[in-house]
């Protein structure tokens, strides 16, 4: 059973457009993070949301953490070719415990 | 990228035979993480560790096993490789004072591919 469900799980768009994708559970987090990945690199952390209902915005990038603190989205405004890559949710089920990750979703940018 | 290095980069190695992988870290960090990642499946943990010789297992720890005899160093040896366990490997660290807001700093990948 997949704990962070990611949508979609493959995205592409033409440049300019907006897109959001999805993080959701069933479970609640205490805190849920976005990270990056491009081609042959690891994840880099973009956010961290921690309080219900949160919004926090990165440039473009806006993310949202669900009031009851089960879901979170990431809203990408005009979208950019540097935007292309693998987008990854993850959150500490509880206390001390290592991260859970979704499983992605990949986005490509087309100029 | 918080100091952070994998080695080897790249192996490709028979069934059967040993593997060890190198995660080293700069800056003396309590946890390190061991992860691989696959189509499909996205980041799943193996082993991870929060001070030197104190190491759990992780969602697939089986046919893995870890050593961390400093703080610097996070050892993952596949015993007896099989193509399974042809995948990339990233090590991580977890940076802060909370788990809940630490933010995880990941190595540049190990490519492993089992014949």
């Amino acid at each position: 059973t997949q704990l962070l469900e990611q949508s979609p799980q493959f995205l592409s768009i033409q440049e300019g457009e907006n897109l959001t994708v999805y993080c959701n559970s069933s479970s609640v987090f205490s805190s849920l993070q976005w990270y990056r990945q491009e081609p042959g690199e690891g994840p880099v952390l973009l956010v961290t949301v921690v309080t219900g209902g949160e919004v926090k915005k990165l440039k473009r990038l806006t993310f949202q953490f669900g009031d009851a603190r089960k879901d979170s989205s990431l809203h990408i405004t005009a979208a950019q070719p540097g935007d292309t890559g693998l987008y990854l949710c993850a959150g500490p089920l509880s206390g001390n415990t290592p991260l859970v990750f979704g499983k992605g979703t990949r986005l490509s940018v087309i100029a | 990228d918080a100091g952070i290095t994998q080695s080897p980069r790249h192996k490709v190695t028979e069934t059967g035979t040993p593997v060890t992988l190198r995660c080293h870290q700069t800056e003396n960090h309590r946890y390190m993480y061991w992860y691989r990642q696959d189509p499909g499946h996205g980041l799943r943990l193996i082993h991870y560790s929060y001070g030197v010789k104190d190491t759990d297992k992780g969602e697939v720890s089986d046919g893995y096993s870890v050593s961390r005899s400093k703080t610097e160093d996070f050892l993952l040896t596949l015993e007896s490789a099989t193509s399974s366990q042809t995948s990339v490997y990233f090590c991580a660290i977890r940076v802060g004072l909370a788990a809940s807001t630490d933010t995880q700093y990941f190595g540049p990948g190990t490519r492993l591919t089992v014949l």
